[in-house]
């Protein structure tokens, strides 16, 4: 079974900077493409970022380029979100999801529970 | 980006109806359009990609279908365990988007 357990959340202040980390088990991590996507409180879903299996494609929502850097670490099994100059607007909820595929972008396929980020002075 | 258009924004059904959601894109997106399913304090699933393919383990109730550049999430006969929001995504461009979503609810 698919588990993937986001870490890392919490309350910052605007400007500053978080890691959120996701642990991946239950499946080959190498074999496939993962996403952060987020959902602010109360509101809809977000895409945040991709990264193919070997990492040769990354893709950013507009809202956090040149902000956000995605990346995986394949020996740990993990994914991760460096997130600097935060804004408040980037408060949310952000999911850890698995892709079908391994070198597609494409499907959410399975979700972690979500770790919240709070930005707020 | 692509924008995607849900409709309606709420609805409200008794078990055993047939509801039917609407998502429009603002361009052509082909078939790259899936749906999922958010039950209330959960995470989202995958119900339907590729517009019409049910997901693993998805009840046959559920379908999806294009006509023109409409997008249609059906439920053939609503089930109380159906009380969710739903979201339609493409993946032609990126950035992916989602639709605003719909929320369903049981009379």
């Amino acid at each position: 079974e698919v588990h993937l357990v986001e870490s890392g959340g919490g309350l910052v202040q605007p400007g500053r900077s978080l890691r959120l980390s996701c642990a991946a088990s239950g499946f080959t991590f190498d074999d496939y493409g993962m996403h952060w996507v987020r959902q602010a409180p109360g509101k809809g879903l977000e895409w945040v970022s991709g990264i193919t299996w070997n990492s040769g494609r990354i893709a950013y929502a507009d809202s956090v380029k040149g902000r956000f850097t995605i990346s995986r670490d394949s020996a740990k099994k993990s994914l991760f979100l460096q997130m600097n100059s935060l804004r408040v607007e980037d408060t949310a909820l952000y999911y850890c999801v698995k892709d079908m595929h391994p070198g597609g972008l494409n499907y959410f396929d399975n979700w972690g529970q979500g770790a919240l980020v709070t930005v707020s002075s | 980006d692509i924008q995607m258009t849900q409709s309606p924004s709420s609805l409200s059904a008794s078990v055993g109806d047939r509801v039917t959601i609407t998502c429009q894109a603002s361009q052509d997106i082909f078939n790259y359009l899936n749906w999922y399913q958010q039950k209330p304090g959960k995470a989202p699933k995958l119900l339907i990609f590729d517009a019409s393919n049910l997901a693993t383990g998805v009840p046959s109730r559920f379908s999806g279908s294009k006509s023109g550049t409409n997008f249609t999430l059906a439920i053939s006969s609503l089930q109380p365990e159906d009380l969710a929001t739903y979201y339609c995504q493409q993946y032609d461009n990126l950035p992916r988007t989602f639709g605003q979503g719909t929320k369903v609810e049981i009379k």
